[in-house]
């Protein structure tokens, strides 16, 4: 049972280059979520997908595109990467049982954009 | 929209008790969650709050005043491993959106 995995764990890209972020989990949950941190911002949500087949919005979906391909995976795509999205960016997912509601982070994609 | 609002900083020393306030105004509200996430990791789970009142897991309890908008996590016994930065999370419409606050990084004196 390895939770909820990330790919890249590192990547430095060029301006305007582009790249997918893939995020798996096995713990067939439902739900799951692209978040960034950045220094003194918390984490910020970026998409999130309720359900397979659906997606919506965070608070911070400029510049980004996600697709659930499928109930375990959930991808990032950057089509024109910019510095300001040099970050620490972290998949979730997550299911309602006994009344409570937890999120399973993944150990996180450093990217640079230089 | 949601805000949530969190003390950036706080300092307690080994062996004492420390609660850390988070107040949240958010349309919508269904529950509030506590994540503690240590420095170069990821953000784990320490409680949920969906009802007033006080949950208690352990040396960590949280409480949530739905009337007030207002919650804080409670960790007693304080240990060095505690130090790390703690987030409240608000659950939005229950529609599955969760959204962070900013975070609390608390530091821990022997």
């Amino acid at each position: 049972n390895a939770g909820v995995t990330q790919t890249p764990k590192f990547q430095v890209l060029k301006t305007g280059q582009s790249m997918t972020l893939q995020c798996a989990q096995d713990m067939n949950h439902n739900s799951m979520y692209w978040y960034r941190q950045d220094p003194g911002m918390g984490l910020r949500l970026i998409y999130y997908s309720a359900s397979e087949g659906t997606t919506d919005k965070g608070e911070v979906p400029n510049g980004y595109n996600v697709s659930r391909l499928n109930k375990r995976e959930f991808s990032l795509r950057l089509e024109s990467a910019a510095p300001s999205q040099t970050s620490v960016y972290f998949c979730a997912s997550s299911d309602r049982r006994d009344g409570s509601y937890e999120q399973y982070f993944g150990p996180g994609t450093r990217l640079t954009v230089t | 929209g949601q805000s949530l609002e969190q003390p950036s900083e706080v300092t307690a020393v080994e062996g004492a008790i420390v609660q850390i306030n988070c107040t949240y105004q958010t349309s919508g509200f269904y529950g509030l969650s506590w994540y503690q996430q240590h420095d170069g990791g990821a953000p784990t789970f320490l409680s949920y709050n969906a009802l007033d009142g006080l949950e208690e897991t352990g040396r960590f309890s949280s409480f949530l005043s739905r009337s007030d908008s207002y919650g804080y996590l409670l960790l007693q016994e304080l240990q060095m491993k505690d130090s790390a930065s703690y987030f409240c999370a608000v659950e939005v419409n229950r529609d599955d959106k969760i959204i962070f606050g900013k975070g609390t990084r608390l530091h821990i004196l022997p």
